[in-house]
């Protein structure tokens, strides 16, 4: 079966430094792999997708985001944060079916 | 840039009562999806939807969920007989072709549904 796993509940960072948030999968063939944001009260942003093709993915908000087919990662990076970017990251995988699986999430918070 | 919209933003209702909460996708958007969050929980997917008919649905989905495309444009989720546990933020979302396709589901901003 398809799965997610964020490892990390809360992280906490100051402001431009860099970020890398985890995500682990488990899926049997090669999976559709996706980062969503979502800043309170709001929904789910779309931060970028992997589908296929180069494992080194550019989002947008500077994010970026590197499959690695051998650990079965997915982590997100921003080299610099800002305070704009507390906000909670989903993980999510799309299998056999256009369903997406959700990791647990893991909330940003970002100090000046 | 196009988006899915969700009304109402909030509702309250009380233990037994028909809730109806409604979506419109992207226009050109084929594909449609409702997923809902338990305070503090993760996104759980509930239903999909495709050619006025139901691809895929979770076990969360039962008798008390329906789904329909009324029109050209709204997508909605009715809970006939809502329960203390059916408090969450739902959300809709849309995509222009479905599984394996390279294309991204657009989500709304949520209906987050108070059962009192």
């Amino acid at each position: 079966a398809q799965s997610v796993t964020q490892p990390d509940i809360h992280i906490t960072v100051s402001e431009g430094a860099s970020l890398e948030l985890r995500c682990n999968y488990s899926y049997g063939a090669t999976p559709y792999l996706f980062w969503y944001v979502q800043s309170p009260g709001q929904g789910l942003q779309l931060l970028l997708k992997y589908f296929s093709g180069d494992t080194l993915v550019q989002g947008i908000k500077g994010f970026e985001a590197e499959f690695k087919r051998s650990q079965s990662s997915f982590n997100l990076r921003k080299p610099s944060v800002h305070w704009s970017d507390a906000a909670e990251y989903f993980c999510a995988v799309e299998g056999d079916t256009d369903k997406l699986i959700f990791g647990t999430g893991t909330r940003l918070q970002v100090f000046p | 840039e196009p988006e899915v919209t969700q009304t109402p933003s909030h509702q309250v209702t009380q233990m037994g009562q028909e809730v109806i909460l409604r979506c419109v996708p992207i226009s050109n958007h084929l594909y449609f999806y409702w997923y809902r969050q338990i305070l503090g929980q993760k996104v759980e997917f509930l239903v999909s939807f495709y050619n006025n008919e139901i691809s895929e649905k979770s076990e969360i989905f039962d008798d008390q969920f329906s789904v329909e495309r009324p029109d050209g444009s709204n997508f909605t989720l009715k809970i006939r007989s809502t329960k203390l546990e059916d408090s969450a933020m739902y959300f809709c979302a849309s995509s222009i072709q479905g599984a394996r396709s390279n294309q991204p589901q657009h989500f709304g901003d949520g209906t987050r549904l108070s059962i009192l």
